[in-house]
């Protein structure tokens, strides 16, 4: 069974930094690309960046370009997000989401970690 | 960006209704297009990809159609487990997006 299971998430004040991690079981992780997607509160979803499978490629959304970095390490099977000048429209609940690489959907979601970023 | 606009925003409707869900593209994404459900408190959960096909223990009610800009998520007797907020999403390009959503609610 496919399980993806996110932690880091919490309260940071505006200007601070969180790593995200997402473990992952029942498949060959190292054969999969990952991403990130994020919900504000009450909000739609958002893409926020993606890894290749041997981690070579990433990838952003303009909104988090040059503050978040996405890494993973397969031999601990565990996708990161490295999360850093932390603004308050970044407050939201963070899923980890596996794909196969390509124009591909995301076929399985992690439960998702809360964000809060407030003074 | 590829923007992705959903119709309606909210929809209410009864048990054994046929629900149609429209998302239209802002330029062509050939059939690249996917379908999801989230419930409350929720992740999202994949229904159909490549606008048409069945995700694997999918219920058969829920069917996708469309290609090019133009395309629908139809629910051909709703149940009451299907009440939930639907998501388009295009993998045409990065970056990967969205529709706002359309929510489903008991009439």
């Amino acid at each position: 069974e496919v399980q993806l299971l996110e932690s880091g998430g919490g309260l940071v004040q505006p200007g601070g930094s969180l790593r995200l991690s997402c473990a992952a079981s029942g498949f060959t992780f190292s054969s999969y690309a990952m991403s990130w997607v994020r919900q504000a509160p009450g909000k739609g979803l958002e893409w926020v960046s993606g890894i290749g499978n041997s981690g070579s490629g990433t990838y952003y959304a303009d909104s988090v370009k040059g503050r978040f970095t996405i890494s993973r390490d397969n031999s601990k099977n565990t996708l990161y997000l490295q999360m850093n000048s932390l603004r308050v429209d970044d407050t939201a609940m963070y899923y980890c989401a596996k794909k196969v690489a390509g124009s591909n959907p995301f076929d399985y979601w992690g439960q998702g970690t809360l964000v809060t970023v407030s003074s | 960006d590829i923007q992705m606009t959903q119709s309606p925003s909210s929809l209410s409707a009864s048990v054994g209704d046929r629900v149609t869900i429209t998302c239209r593209a802002s330029q062509s994404i050939s059939s690249y297009l996917n379908w999801y459900q989230q419930k409350p408190g929720k992740a999202p959960n994949l229904l159909i990809y490549a606008a048409s096909s069945l995700q694997s223990g999918v219920p058969s009610r829920f069917s996708g159609s469309g290609s090019g800009t133009d395309f629908t998520l139809t629910i051909s007797t709703l149940q009451p487990e299907d009440f939930a907020t639907y998501y388009c999403q295009q993998s045409y390009n990065i970056p990967w997006t969205f529709g706002q959503g359309t929510e489903v609610e008991i009439k």
